[in-house]
């Protein structure tokens, strides 16, 4: 069964440092998302995207953050200048259609990327 | 502001009992509900989905409520499994320009032999 992948697993960084994570969504999918939770909270929506560009993105998304697809198959989130705060586990998830109105598309969650900045 | 709380926080139930889960929202004008089941360290999974005209949805012996009118929604649990030990997230999405989630915080279940 197709599946999203996520790499690193765990990925380690200095304050201030640039951190891409990585995403293969799966490939017949339109839609991509990530998300964070950090440890022990809630789940949050960092951004959707569709048709190479950004289609929602919450406050949390300021401009250390940016979402590219640089190939057919790869979807990265890139942080530029972690902060202690970044700490988290982030998740990429991709659906067939829309997020919007009432559709009832399937979101296909990765096995996520442990962050953690020192 | 939109918010989700889910209750109870945690529960722990003997293998082969029922149990139910509980999600109150204030996400206007509402669009859908999901309950996903996230093992610890893991991605949520998809249990199910419900919109504005769904008042209930089954997924094998998870069957999930939903009351528009009072905006609340029940996941149900039937005869439990050692491996639904997880937590229950319930998800609420608006319609009408925004599509951001507002996530609940989750009810952390363990199902004891």
């Amino acid at each position: 069964e197709p599946e999203v992948t996520q790499t690193p697993s765990h990925q380690v960084t200095q304050m201030g440092q640039e951190v891409i994570l990585r995403c293969v969504p799966i490939s017949n999918h339109l839609y991509f998302y990530w998300y964070r939770q950090i440890l022990g909270q809630k789940v949050e929506f960092l951004v959707s995207f569709y048709n190479n560009e950004i289609s929602e993105k919450s406050e949390i998304f300021d401009d250390q953050f940016s979402v590219e697809r640089p190939d057919g198959s790869n979807f990265t989130l890139k942080i530029r200048s972690t902060k202690l705060e970044d700490s988290a586990m982030y998740f990429c998830a991709s659906s067939r259609y829309s997020g919007r109105s009432a559709s009832t598309d399937t979101q296909y969650f990765g096995p996520g990327t442990r962050l953690t900045v020192l | 502001k939109n918010q989700v709380e889910q209750s109870p926080q945690s529960l722990i139930i003997l293998e082969g009992k029922n149990c139910t889960l509980q999600c109150n929202y204030t996400v206007s004008p509402f669009s859908n509900l999901r309950w996903y089941k996230q093992d610890t360290g893991r991605g949520p999974v998809s249990l199910t989905i419900m919109t504005f005209s769904e008042n209930t949805k089954s997924n094998g012996r998870y069957t999930a409520t939903l009351d528009a009118d009072t905006k609340q929604s029940s996941l149900h649990i039937t005869a439990s499994q050692l491996s639904d030990s997880a937590s229950y997230i319930c998800v609420v999405s608006a319609s009408g320009g925004s599509y951001i989630p507002t996530f609940g915080r989750g009810t952390s279940l363990i199902v004891h032999p």
